[in-house]
């Protein structure tokens, strides 16, 4: 059973819009999130990430949102830019360790 | 500075071999993690070090699979008699410190085909 999921496999959008990408999780001991974009080849790369003591986290034209009585986050891209095209992935990690990853959305941002 | 390294970047092995792979973590991170990533899947985790100690192996498959981290820096992740099914990428972080709600900053993974 995914404990972190990531419901559309891909999105596209057009540069200088605002990219949503949605993240939705059922383990309540979740207390933090990440989200990470991977290009092709190379290894995931952090992006940005939240407290579950927070509802927003803003980091340039990254910000994430958290929505726990939901149990669901989102990450807004804006503007977006075709550099931005990438494979994103939510991540959501406990008191320990480990990290919990769904299984990607593909964003094309088109010139 | 250097990020998380991991070597060889691509290995293709035949049935019932041996492999090793290898992780350079950031210089200076307490712990270290390894994950197997399928294709169109995330990463799930196999394994944590704390140091030289491996606090956690309940990811790991089976007992073919073992791992090491003898002087607290670079860490070997060993599968033995490897199985098509062991086909996957193999992706290694690290972090700073230990705990929860730590960076974990991943190197570019080696990709495992056993034939």
């Amino acid at each position: 059973d995914q404990q972190v999921k990531q419901n559309s496999p891909s999105l596209s959008v057009q540069e200088g819009r605002i990219s949503i990408l949605n993240c939705d999780y059922t383990n309540s001991m979740f207390d933090y999130f990440l989200w990470y974009k991977k290009y092709p080849a190379e290894g995931p790369t952090f992006l940005i990430s939240i407290s579950s003591i927070k509802d927003k986290n803003e980091d340039g034209r990254f910000t994430v949102f958290l929505n726990k009585s939901a149990k669901h986050l989102s990450l807004h891209i804006v503007p977006s830019q075709p550099g931005d095209s990438a494979v994103y992935f939510c991540a959501a990690g406990g008191s320990n360790y480990k990290l919990t990853f769904g299984k990607g959305t593909l964003l094309t941002v088109n010139p | 500075g250097a990020g998380v390294s991991q070597s060889p970047r691509y290995k293709v092995t035949k049935r019932g071999q041996d492999v090793a792979l290898r992780c350079d973590p950031i210089s200076g991170h307490v712990s270290l993690y390894w994950y197997r990533q399928a294709l169109g899947q995330g990463p799930e985790f196999l394994t944590y070090f704390n140091y030289e100690a491996q606090q956690d192996k309940s990811g790991l498959p089976n007992d073919r699979f073992s791992a090491e981290r003898p002087e607290g820096s670079i860490s070997t992740l060993t599968i033995q008699r490897t199985e098509q099914r062991d086909s996957a990428m193999y992706r290694c972080a690290s972090s700073l410190f230990s705990g929860g709600q730590e960076t974990q900053y991943f190197g570019p993974g080696t990709r495992l085909l056993v034939l």
